[in-house]
């Protein structure tokens, strides 16, 4: 069984600061795909970013970078020069990249605060 | 390229009533997801349909169903309504099971 574990509930950031929401996972798969997703208080999941297990290069899209360190089983979330439109909760997940049985495996997320 | 669209955005409905909620994914996308979350369960996968069949499912009783139609759009049932199906119902979709899931605004369930 997958599962992802994000340990901060909430964070606040001052604006234009760099921030780093951590990820770690478990699996006993070797092919996986690791994804971030923003989701407002409006509620729709955004998409962000997308790591596969055999990448050997640190996605990165925009302002959002993936510090992937697959020994560590970690895929910690960067996001460079916050803005006040970066609130929102942040949420780690994975699957299996064949699609496996279970859909996305979701953590708990963190909600993330950009004061001005 | 229009987005996921989920309808209806919200519904309150009482106990034991039925609820349908539908689902029309990212043209050119044959795989929906749907997913509820709340606040002490978090995200939970319900299930995933590709080219009509459903593919996977999640730890959810028979109550919950879905189906999708030959144009990809997907609906969820979920019969004999209890306090604990208040939630957000996300429906995602994707080109295939292994792709990337896009995501809709969610229907809000509240059930009185």
């Amino acid at each position: 069984a997958q599962k992802i574990t994000q340990t901060q509930p909430g964070m606040f950031v001052q604006e234009k600061e760099a921030v780093t929401l951590d990820c770690t996972y478990d699996t006993s798969d070797q092919s996986y795909g690791l994804f971030w997703y923003k989701q407002p208080s409006s509620g729709e999941m955004i998409f962000l970013i997308y790591q596969g297990s055999y990448d050997e290069q640190n996605a990165t899209e925009g302002r959002y970078s993936l510090n992937f360190q697959k020994a560590r089983k970690s895929a910690n979330l960067v996001i460079s020069a916050s803005q006040l439109g970066d609130s929102a909760m942040y949420f780690c997940a994975m699957r299996d990249p064949l699609g496996g049985a279970d859909g996305l495996t979701f953590g708990k997320g963190t909600h993330l605060i950009i004061q001005p | 390229k229009a987005g996921v669209t989920q309808t209806p955005r919200y519904l309150i409905k009482t106990r034991g009533q039925q609820v349908t909620l539908s689902c029309s994914p990212i043209s050119g996308h044959r795989s929906v997801s749907w997913y509820q979350q709340t606040p002490g369960q978090g995200l939970q996968f319900l299930f995933e349909y590709f080219s009509e069949t459903q593919r996977n499912k999640g730890n959810f009783p028979g109550r919950f169903s879905g189906r999708q139609f030959s144009n990809s759009r997907s609906e969820m049932n979920v019969s004999t309504l209890e306090l604990g199906d208040s939630a957000l119902y996300l429906c995602a979709s994707s080109r295939n099971s292994a792709d990337t899931q896009y995501f809709g605004p969610g229907t809000r369930l509240t059930v009185l």
